[in-house]
Formats: C-alpha cells, sequence, structure tokens
C-alpha cells in the first residue's frame, strides 16, 4: 500500500480481555515503531523494531503488553488483561533506517482502544 | 537529558496572525530536528526539518528557526490560517544515539486553534 495501515482503526473491549493491534507498515520500510497518546497527551514511546528484532523495548509499560514482527514486516502489538487506563489511540510508524538518520517516520492513522 | 520541552500546550491565533512554537532540548548529540502536524482522527505527519548546521528553514509559511547555543528551536507560522488548525509536535532524533534507525524523541504537542 501507499501509506501505513493499521487495523481495527477502533476496538472497544472489556476490561480484564486480551487485545491485538496489528500494524502493516510502507513496504520496504526495515524500522517499524509503536507509541501510545492518550486523549489530548503526547506520543509515549512504546517499542522499536529493526526488521524482526526489537532493540528497544524500553517503552512498554508492563509485561501485558508484548509486540512482534515477522517477515520484516506486518508487526501485532498484543495487550493482555486489559486495564482501563489502557485507553488511548496506538500510532505504528515505519522508517526506512538508511543508518544516518534524519530519517522521517510515517505514521498510521492510529487504532482506538477503549477499555470498558 | 532526553527529553524535548515543548511549549505552549495550546495556542490560540487570529486568522492572518503568527503562530509561534518553542522547544528546548539538552542533549547536544542531537542532530535532526522534525516538526510533525497532526489532525483529529490522524497519525502525525512530517511538516518540517533542520539540522543544527543552519539557523533557519523556510518552506511556505512554515519557519523554523534554530539557535544551537542556547539548544532551542521553534516554529513559525505566517498568516496562519484555519486549515493550519492542528496539533503540533517539535521532535529530535540524534543517529550516533539510537542504532542505525531514528528514534525520535516527541515534544508533549501544542493544541493550535485559528480563529477565522
Amino acid at each position: 500500500g501507499a501509506g501505513v495501515s493499521q487495523s481495527p482503526s477502533n476496538k472497544v473491549t472489556e476490561k480484564g480481555k486480551d487485545v491485538e493491534l496489528r500494524c502493516d507498515p510502507i513496504s520496504g520500510h526495515t524500522a517499524l515503531y509503536w507509541y501510545r497518546q492518550s486523549l489530548g497527551q503526547g506520543l509515549e514511546f512504546l517499542i522499536y523494531f529493526q526488521g524482526n528484532s526489537a532493540p528497544d523495548k524500553s517503552g512498554l509499560p508492563s509485561d501485558r503488553f508484548s509486540a512482534e514482527r515477522t517477515g520484516g514486516s506486518v508487526s501485532t502489538l498484543t495487550i493482555q488483561r486489559t486495564q482501563q487506563e489502557d485507553s488511548a489511540v496506538y500510532l505504528c510508524a515505519s522508517s526506512l533506517a538508511t543508518g544516518v538518520g534524519q530519517e522521517t517516520q510515517y505514521f498510521g492513522p492510529g487504532t482506538r482502544l477503549l477499555v470498558l | 537529558q532526553q527529553q524535548v520541552k515543548q511549549s505552549p500546550q495550546s495556542l490560540i491565533v487570529q486568522k492572518g496572525g503568527i503562530s509561534i512554537i518553542n522547544c528546548a532540548y539538552e542533549n547536544t548529540a542531537f542532530d535532526y530536528f522534525p516538526w510533525y502536524q497532526q489532525f483529529p482522527g490522524k497519525g502525525p505527519a512530517l511538516l518540517i526539518a533542520i539540522r543544527p548546521d543552519v539557523s533557519e528553514k523556510k518552506e511556505g509559511r512554515f519557519t523554523i528557526s534554530f539557535n544551537k547555543s542556547a539548544k532551542q528551536f521553534s516554529l513559525h507560522i505566517m498568516d496562519s490560517q484555519p486549515g493550519d488548525s492542528a496539533t503540533y509536535f517539535c521532535a529530535a532524533s540524534g543517529h550516533l544515539l539510537y542504532s542505525s534507525a531514528s528514534k525520535i524523541i516527541f515534544g508533549s504537542g501544542t493544541r493550535l486553534s485559528i480563529r477565522p
């Protein structure tokens, strides 16, 4: 596709249930990022992938959060035993990762998660 | 030391006026400073970016002013229009800091409203 796509666009779940959020990066982009944006707030970094490996997981807020990336492409962010404070917009971005920095991150439209 | 501090949190400007958003950073290893624009319901998108070897960059009505010694940079929107109403994020990255891809540190965002 032409841009980063995310699914679902909206997700409503009950407290305690598990959810999976999907990100399809731009073809050829080796770097992939997950962010969380709470209502009216800034971007909270969660995790970054280079290829299929995740050299930086420092932003994951708890062990209920995990992410994987397969084939250097699609990534899935999983939240187990969701809590109401997990309600937010989860944004995915990708970049070329040429190794010289100054790379633009291209964002998807986000998944709006509401935990009841 | 990895933070990027952004102000103001919100800003209201009359149509035709100049919108100014300020950011400051601590880590001198940052070497790339992008600004992202986010409309409601959308992911952020790159607006304009600057490297620290120049003091100003202009693209249309948007200008970044960069003060390396003060470790500050700002976004100026000239002749502000209602269509500029969005949330703006400053950011910083440093390819020497974060492996081969550009981990970007985002500011907390400024919600800009342009009054007709």
